[in-house]
């Protein structure tokens, strides 16, 4: 089955800075893949997602990247400000998101003032 | 339009007890899932419907897991005897039958002591 990596697991930034979070996948045959932001306690909710037909996506201050051939994608928040701070989770699914998501184990981002 | 609807929020409940968690899904995902993620980790799949067929539920342990959706539409998962291990964050999704991501309820906590 598929399986996510994820790295890093903790990251710290100032504010303003850029951050990014990658991952990788195992099955080739998935083609879609949405980042999750988790703040303490809460549930976890979409901020961007991208299926394998294209290699990149942007919204505002964020974007992912998708390199097919290595199985790895990234999330890019620019000009970092203290609200992002939270868990992302990067996750891979079948054709439509509708199938199983398998997920990454997160990565605890600080953004600093 | 109401989010995916879970309760309880929390519950404490001695091992060895029987608990149950509820959910209700966005009015019209025919595609609900049942998540557990434990502290500082990932979500992962306990099991998937559409509409009331369980058509992934290789992940949920049967020995003392049981879930059901009547009807299509709202879910309940049962677990009993509960162990301390059960200890986490049961969460809920929903999805529409063909490209939209999943969108999460807020959790149930549980503990078990």
């Amino acid at each position: 089955g598929e399986n996510v990596e994820q790295h890093p697991s903790t990251l710290s930034v100032q504010e303003g800075d850029s951050a990014v979070i990658k991952c990788t996948y195992s099955d080739s045959a998935s083609n879609y893949f949405p980042w999750y932001k988790q703040e303490l306690g809460k549930r976890p909710q979409l901020i961007i997602d991208i299926r394998s037909n294209v290699g990149e996506k942007k919204d505002q201050r964020i974007a992912v990247t998708l390199n097919k051939t290595a199985k790895h994608f990234s999330l890019h928040i620019t000009e970092t400000q203290p609200e992002d701070s939270a868990v992302y989770f990067c996750a891979a699914s079948g054709e439509g998101g509708s199938e199983k998501l398998v997920f990454g184990k997160g990565t605890k981002l600080t953004v600093n003032p | 339009e109401a989010g995916v609807v879970q309760s309880p929020r929390y519950k404490i409940i001695e091992k060895k007890q029987p608990v149950a968690f509820w959910c209700n899904p966005i009015s019209g995902h025919n595609t609900l899932y049942w998540y557990l993620q434990n502290l500082g980790q990932g979500p992962e799949l306990l099991i998937r419907y559409e509409n009331e067929e369980a058509v992934d539920d290789s992940q949920l342990p049967k020995d003392r897991f049981s879930a059901e959706r009547l009807k299509g539409v709202d879910s309940t998962l049962k677990i009993q005897p509960a162990e301390l291990g059960d200890s986490a964050v049961y969460l809920c999704a929903s999805s529409l039958e063909q490209g939209r991501g999943y969108t999460f309820g807020s959790g149930t906590r549980l503990t078990v002591v």
